[in-house]
């Protein structure tokens, strides 16, 4: 099935740096949903965007809703060794039914100390 | 509050053998997913349920892959006969039917991973 392209990959990073990564879509989306998946767990919502162009905050994260509504940046500061697992950006054609989700490839992070 | 709730969290077993997930959703939730994850990539749609009514199966294979929500809560999903390929986590979600900033998005339990030798 259709995956978002995600990007980068994987990171290796060291704790304190900032982190971003961004997903990628060639359809338009009005729901934009980062989600962290730790090893032997299922997804976890980090936050939600519902309008273009929108930036949210939760804590150490920023995301943002592009203003093409065809991509969505995810930003972490002050990295921390619990930041470790696979973000996952999801994309929603349609906020007014619980449609379907299209999820990103992910991206792996790993924090070194 | 409790989460989605799955079971079994692992199971092996031999190709050709039957296997089934059962998956117990926030209370309240009338949406109901089943999502495949294979190793390295992001969960696919497979099936998703609004109460009992399964609105959306066109990714589901229906040659080996059946599931079902008998009273609208809880839910099975079964795998006859399994193949090699099935191997994955299989991750059940809910959501309220309308998914907004009121009522909130989707909630995922931990998954059932899936091993055939």
């Amino acid at each position: 099935g259709q995956q978002l392209n995600q990007s980068p990959q994987s990171m290796f990073i060291q704790e304190g740096e900032d982190v971003s990564m961004n997903c990628t879509s060639s359809s338009i989306f009005n729901t934009w949903l980062w989600y962290k998946q730790e090893p032997g767990e299922g997804p976890v919502l980090l936050i939600a965007l519902y309008k273009a162009g929108e930036l949210t905050s939760n804590g150490r994260l920023t995301a943002q809703f592009g203003i093409t509504r065809k991509d969505s940046f995810l930003n972490i500061s002050a990295s921390i060794p619990s930041d470790v697992g696979i973000y996952f950006c999801a994309g929603r054609s349609n906020t007014g039914t619980a449609s379907k989700l299209t999820f990103g490839t992910g991206t792996r992070l790993q924090v070194t100390l | 509050e409790a989460g989605v709730v799955q079971s079994p969290r692992y199971k092996i077993i031999e190709k050709k053998q039957p296997v089934a997930f059962w998956c117990n959703p926030i209370s309240g939730h009338n949406t109901l997913y089943w999502y495949l994850q294979n190793l390295g990539q992001g969960p696919e749609l497979l099936i998703r349920y609004e109460n009992e009514e399964a609105v959306d199966d066109s990714q589901l294979p229906k040659d080996r892959f059946s599931a079902e929500r008998l009273k609208g809560v809880d839910s099975t999903l079964k795998i006859q006969p399994a193949e090699l390929g099935d191997s994955a986590v299989y991750l059940c979600a809910s959501s309220f039917r309308v998914a907004n900033p009121n009522t909130g998005e989707l909630f995922f339990g931990e998954g059932s991973r899936l091993t055939v030798l």
